[in-house]
Formats: structure tokens, C-alpha cells, sequence
């Protein structure tokens, strides 16, 4: 089956620590997106990826890194520079054109 | 820059129906899509309007007015499992979905 997964659904780390959150699709899309959610709140922008090689800053990227070395892949770093990495993630894809993003289950980080 | 506005919470009551408005500002505009989200869940795609009047998918319908910059998303014959978070939001073409905050929808018996 097609889709999009996310691992793994839950992480803690220690505060200081670099952690990297993978995503992983095989529907063939070309564009890839990286969400947080805090409770109560919308989906804000990391950072996104219209072609492997490339990808494009989003509203909130301070404090996290990404890389497209295949299509199929866009893992998330969160850096020990992000002051409050606790949220929810959440990975999107999607064809050419905005008609429909395909979501994960999203990776809940926790930072003790 | 893009906004969208969106009530924060909605209580209706199982079997009624239900409105959710979303207005948006954007210098741009292809679409205007809805998502649906349980507590904890992933969203998932409910519908997309491209151009003014309403699209009906079983009991979801969505609407558009692109000259008031004004949609809603419709729910009849509520159930309880309709109960989550609905959001809005603007495709502007090239560039990433920009999403409202959400609707919080509580079915109540």
C-alpha cells in the first residue's frame, strides 16, 4: 500500500541533544513537508522540498536542519538550538499542485 | 503574506447540522482545501475548491466564494465520530499549504 510513514510515533531526548525524526514515502510525489503542531494551534512549516537536492526554509526553521538525498526520504533534525522542540510533527507529500497533501502519523518529541 | 481565520471551537449536537467558516487573506489563490484531524492523529484530506460554489462528498459539503475570500465546510447528519479538528487551507500555487488554525468540533448526544 501507498503512503507515508513517519517514525517513530513517540521520542524523548534530553535537552541538548540533536534528534532526527524520519519520513518516508512511496507515492511517487515530488514535494515534501515537515509541520509542528502545538496543542490547540494549526500546522506551522519547518521546512519543505519541491525536488530532490533542494529544499526550501518554511515560517519556523530556526533551530532544525533537513536533506532530500532521495525522493523518497525528508528526515527532520531537531537541533539542541531549538529553545522548545516539544511538539508534535507531522510529515506531508504531495503531487504536483496543492489539490491534496498525504500526512503521517506524526512523531510526538518530547525534551526532558 | 497569507492568513486564514477560522472559528476555535464549534458544539453541535449528533444528528443536526453544522457550519465552519474560514475567510483567508493571500496574495494569491489557486484553492481553498479542508482537513480533518482526530485528537493525536494524522490529518486527513476531506475536500478542495477551485473555483465559487459548493461541493457536495456524502454527508461533507464545501463551499467557495473567491470574490469574499470566504468558504465553509458543511457537516450533516453529525455523528459522534465527527468529532475533531477541522482546518482550512489556501493553496497560492508554488508555494506550501498555508493552514488556519483549526476548528475544534464537539458532538454532543
Amino acid at each position: 500500500d501507498g503512503g507515508i510513514t513517519q517514525s517513530p510515533k513517540y521520542l524523548f531526548r534530553k535537552e541538548g541533544q540533536n534528534v532526527t525524526l524520519s519520513c518516508e514515502q512511496n507515492l511517487n510525489h515530488d514535494a515534501m513537508y515537515w509541520y509542528r503542531q502545538d496543542p490547540g494551534q494549526g500546522l506551522r512549516l519547518i521546512y519543505y522540498s519541491q525536488i530532490v537536492n533542494d529544499f526550501q526554509k518554511g515560517d519556523i526553521a530556526e533551530g532544525y536542519s533537513v536533506s532530500r538525498e532521495k525522493k523518497e526520504s525528508f528526515p527532520l533534525t531537531v537541533t539542541s538550538a531549538q529553545k522548545n522542540p516539544t511538539a508534535f510533527y507531522l510529515c506531508a507529500s504531495s503531487p504536483a499542485g496543492n489539490t491534496e497533501a498525504f500526512f503521517g502519523q506524526g512523531t510526538r518529541l518530547t525534551v526532558v | 503574506g497569507q492568513s486564514l481565520e477560522q472559528p476555535s471551537e464549534v458544539t453541535a449536537v449528533e444528528g443536526a447540522i453544522v457550519q465552519i467558516n474560514c475567510t483567508y487573506q493571500t496574495s494569491g489563490f489557486y484553492g481553498l482545501s479542508w482537513y480533518q484531524q482526530h485528537d493525536g492523529g494524522a490529518p486527513t484530506f476531506l475536500s478542495y475548491n477551485a473555483l465559487d460554489g459548493l461541493e457536495e462528498t456524502g454527508r461533507f459539503s464545501s463551499f467557495l466564494s473567491r470574490s469574499d475570500s470566504y468558504g465553509y465546510l458543511l457537516l450533516q447528519e453529525l455523528q459522534m465520530k465527527d468529532s475533531a479538528s477541522y482546518f482550512c487551507a489556501v493553496d497560492s500555487g508554488n508555494t506550501p499549504l498555508v493552514f488556519g488554525k483549526g476548528t475544534r468540533l464537539s458532538v454532543i448526544a
